[in-house]
């Protein structure tokens, strides 16, 4: 059962276009939402991230919007740069209620800025 | 640096051979995890430790890999009779909260 569904698979966006990743997910007991970066051979580094109780958060240019009755959220990044190619994941999180925060991520999104 | 870091980063070995994976969180977490990911994929949970002890596994955690976490420091993961299906990118994570999670650069198994 696949808990966080991402969408597209791949996208490419001109430079300093806006490119839009979208996640849905099933389980009502997530309460956070990261988005994680990942270029080839590295680990997933931290981009922005949201609860809930906020439908919009930015940094930088970086936006999350998140729709909680529909259980989706989207990244947002503007202006984007051919230094923004790489894979971009979805995740989410909850207390497992075994001790653990455990990310559930999705599928992953493969971004390529071309000038 | 005093970010997470993972030893060694590129593992070759032969069906049926062990390895040993080891990974050194950032030094004032008391959280890690370890995560597998296979190509394409988003990385899956294997494993959580709180200090030293191991709170939860994943179903994806077979009779054939172990992990530990003595004095709550370093984390070894140790696959035991490797397989094809073993060769992935297993990624460490550490935090010293609930969540934000900060990754390793992950060590990449191939087993032929």
């Amino acid at each position: 059962q696949q808990q966080v569904k991402q969408s597209p698979q791949s996208l490419i966006v001109q430079k300093g276009g806006i490119s839009i990743i979208n996640c849905a997910y099933e389980n009502t007991a997530f309460d956070y939402f990261p988005w994680y970066q990942q270029f080839p051979g590295k680990g997933p580094a931290l981009l922005i991230a949201i609860r809930p109780d906020v439908s919009e958060k930015k940094e930088g240019r970086f936006t999350i919007s998140f729709n909680k009755s529909a259980k989706q959220f989207s990244l947002h990044i503007m202006d984007s740069q051919p230094g923004d190619s790489a894979t971009y994941f979805c995740a989410a999180t909850h207390y497992s209620g075994a001790g653990s925060y455990q990310l559930t991520f999705g599928k992953g999104t493969k971004l390529s800025v071309i000038p | 640096d005093t970010g997470v870091s993972q030893d060694p980063r590129h593992k070759i070995t032969k069906r049926g051979q062990n390895v040993t994976f080891r990974c050194d969180p950032i030094s004032e977490h008391n959280r890690l995890y370890w995560y597998r990911q296979t190509l394409g994929q988003g990385p899956e949970f294997l494993t959580y430790f709180q200090n030293e002890a191991q709170l939860e596994k994943s179903r994806l955690l077979s009779d054939r890999f172990s992990a530990e976490r003595p004095k709550g420091s370093f984390s070894t993961l140790e696959i035991q009779r490797t397989e094809q299906g073993d060769s992935a990118m297993y990624l460490c994570a550490s935090t010293s909260r609930e969540n934000e999670q900060f990754f390793g650069p992950g060590t990449r198994l191939t087993v032929l």
